[in-house]
Parts: structure tokens; sequence; C-alpha cells
């Protein structure tokens, strides 16, 4: 069974702090991975793709990779009361599976 | 750009029936996806798809079917609603393998 775990939260961080949110996942061939941003009742909304190691930034948004550790993070600079959240991360496996498997999510709270 | 749409959007049913949920994506993805989510599991896969004709089973599939006559269309059928169904259902599609899926709005699906 391939896992994708984060922490539940609430991680709760003041308006204008970096908000640092985990992943880590279990298949080693893991290639492609994602970061999604779920308000309440709403659809998972994708923000973040990262293939490679390394960081990858997207405006107030940086995802890192690091393969051999089996571990995918997102940052959140100048943290606002809009992205209280939850953040799911997923994980695409490698060879013919075309399954994305989804962590449970981390629940966000920007505190003005 | 109407991209992926889930109709209804709520429903409501009594245990034994049978409900179709839709799912129309204008993008002519290959992939197509069916999740429910429910507190505690986060997104749990129930079917998806490579192509039209092609489906397979996720985590969750009994008492679910489907069917994928056209590429655009990836209806979901509960042959006989139970109440442990009572769910958030969310369509998703993306257009090769290696790419992140967009979700529709999903549907919100009470068995009584």
């Amino acid at each position: 069974q391939k896992e994708v775990e984060q922490n539940s939260g609430p991680l709760s961080v003041p308006e204008g702090a970096i908000a640092s949110l985990n992943c880590t996942y279990s298949d080693r061939v893991s290639q492609s991975f994602f970061w999604y941003r779920q308000y309440s009742g709403k659809s998972p909304e994708l923000i973040m793709s990262i293939y490679s190691n390394g960081d990858k930034e997207d405006g107030r948004f940086t995802a890192q990779l690091n393969k051999a550790s089996q571990y995918v993070s997102l940052l959140i600079r100048d943290s606002q009361p809009s992205d209280s959240a939850t953040y799911l991360c997923a994980v695409l496996g490698g060879g013919s599976n075309y399954k994305l498997t989804f962590g449970k999510g981390t629940l966000l709270t920007v505190n003005p | 750009d109407a991209g992926i749409t889930q109709s209804p959007r709520y429903k409501i049913t009594e245990t034994g029936r049978q409900v179709t949920l839709m799912c129309h994506q204008t993008w002519s993805h290959s992939y197509m996806f069916w999740y429910r989510q429910d507190l505690g599991h986060g997104l749990r896969l129930i079917y998806y798809s490579a192509a039209a004709d092609i489906t397979d089973k996720g985590e969750v599939s009994d008492g679910y079917v489907v069917s994928r006559s056209k590429t655009e269309n990836f209806p979901l059928t509960l042959e006989s609603a139970t109440r442990s169904q009572t769910s958030v259902y969310f369509c998703a599609s993306r257009p090769d393998r290696d790419q992140p899926q967009h979700f529709g709005d999903g549907t919100r699906l009470s068995i009584l």
C-alpha cells in the first residue's frame, strides 16, 4: 500500500509569517508531486507541481522536493488569512501506475 | 471554458435506491477519476479510467459502477445506495499520465 503522510495540523501561523507544510511518501519510484489547496466546502485546487529535486517557486509559494529522503514540502511566504485552508499533498507513482495518492491534508490557519 | 462539470451538486435519496452522479469534461482529457471525501479519510479513489472503454477499480469500489463510452463523460452509479455512501464525491481529469489533475465542484450526496 503506497502511502502519503502529512501532519493533520492544525498549523497556526500569524499573518505575514512563513507557513511550512510537509509530506513524506513511501513509493521510492514516485515521479510527480503536487500540492492542492482546499477551502472548506470546495473542491481541491492545484497550486504547485514539482517533478525534480530542488526548489520550485511560484509567487509566494515554494515547493521543495528531496527524492532521496522521500520528502516534499510547501512553503508559503507572507501568509495571508486567505491562505487558511487544507493543503493536500499528492504523489504519482512510477511505472504504469497513473493513480494519484493523496495525503489526508494539513489544515492551515493564518491569524490576522 | 466549462472545464469539468459535475451534476447534481446536491442529492438526497433513500437507502436501496439507484443513484447516478454525472461528470462531464470539455478538455478531451484521457484520464478521469472518481473520489469520495469523508472526514478522517481524506480523498479515496473509487474508480479511474485511462481512456474510453477502459476503467479500473480504486480502493473503495464496492457498491459502485462506472462506464465510459465517450471520452468526455464518466458517470458513477450507486447500484443500491447505503447510508455509508453518504459523502462528497469529486470527479477529476487530466490530459496525460504525468500532468496534474483538475477537480469538478463535487456532489454532496446524502442517503437517508
